[in-house]
């Protein structure tokens, strides 16, 4: 079975500066990696995916995330963080017809 | 707007009583799926369907049903024999239904499910 896991149950940064939440995955083959975001009692909003080709793949508000299959990793970026992005993401792999989920980091953003 | 409407978003059940979850989308999708969520668990798969009037058991389908009548719906019966039904229950649903696509998953806005 595929699997993700995210290292950081929570990630704290500062309004302006650089923002990575970590994911590492376990498959066997070629991995589609997906990124969501949640805010509080929402669903989840898609942000960018991985399917094969470059290695920094850019979504949604700014986010990117890089693909490293020597690490087994799929880190997700913003070069500088907002106060908005405070809220709860999850790192996701495509496993047979289901998605497979980490178990979510919380993101802070101070002003 | 397309999108997927989940009803309602807080729902009580008195111990020993069937609730029905509501999941409908107008996304033309084919797959449609339901999770429950934990503090803490990140999201663990309940149902899916792939193509109307059939369906599969996810990891913890225990104590749910579902029914896959028409492609625009998809609800999720939360049974007596669900004994820790307190959740955050959340519905998807994707455009292709084969194995390993790569399409991503687009989700309501779940139903929070408490006990009396």
């Amino acid at each position: 079975a595929q699997s993700v896991a995210q290292p950081e149950d929570q990630v704290n940064v500062a309004e302006g500066n650089p923002l990575t939440v970590k994911c590492t995955y376990s498959v066997s083959g070629n991995p589609y990696l997906f990124w969501y975001v949640q805010y509080p009692n929402r669903g989840l909003q898609f942000l960018l995916k991985y399917i094969t080709g470059d290695n920094l793949v850019k979504g949604s508000y700014g986010f990117e995330a890089e693909f490293n299959k020597s690490q087994t990793s799929f880190h997700l970026k913003k070069p500088s963080a907002l106060v908005s992005d405070s809220a709860l993401y999850f790192c996701a792999v495509r496993d047979d017809y289901k998605l497979s989920f980490g178990a979510g980091t919380t993101v802070t953003v101070r002003a | 707007d397309g999108g997927i409407t989940q009803s309602p978003k807080y729902l009580f059940r008195k111990e020993g009583q069937n609730v029905t979850l509501s999941c409908e989308q107008n996304l033309n999708h084919d797959a449609m799926y339901w999770y429950r969520q934990d503090p803490g668990q990140g999201l663990r798969l309940i149902y899916y369907s792939q193509i109307v009037n059939d369906f599969q058991k996810g990891d913890i389908a225990e104590g749910y049903s579902v029914s896959r009548e028409k492609k625009e719906s998809f609800p999720l019966t939360v049974t007596s024999a669900q004994k820790n039904p307190t959740a955050f229950y959340l519905c998807a649903s994707s455009i292709a239904r084969r194995r390993k696509s790569n399409q991503p998953q687009h989700f309501g806005d779940g139903t929070r499910l408490s006990i009396l």
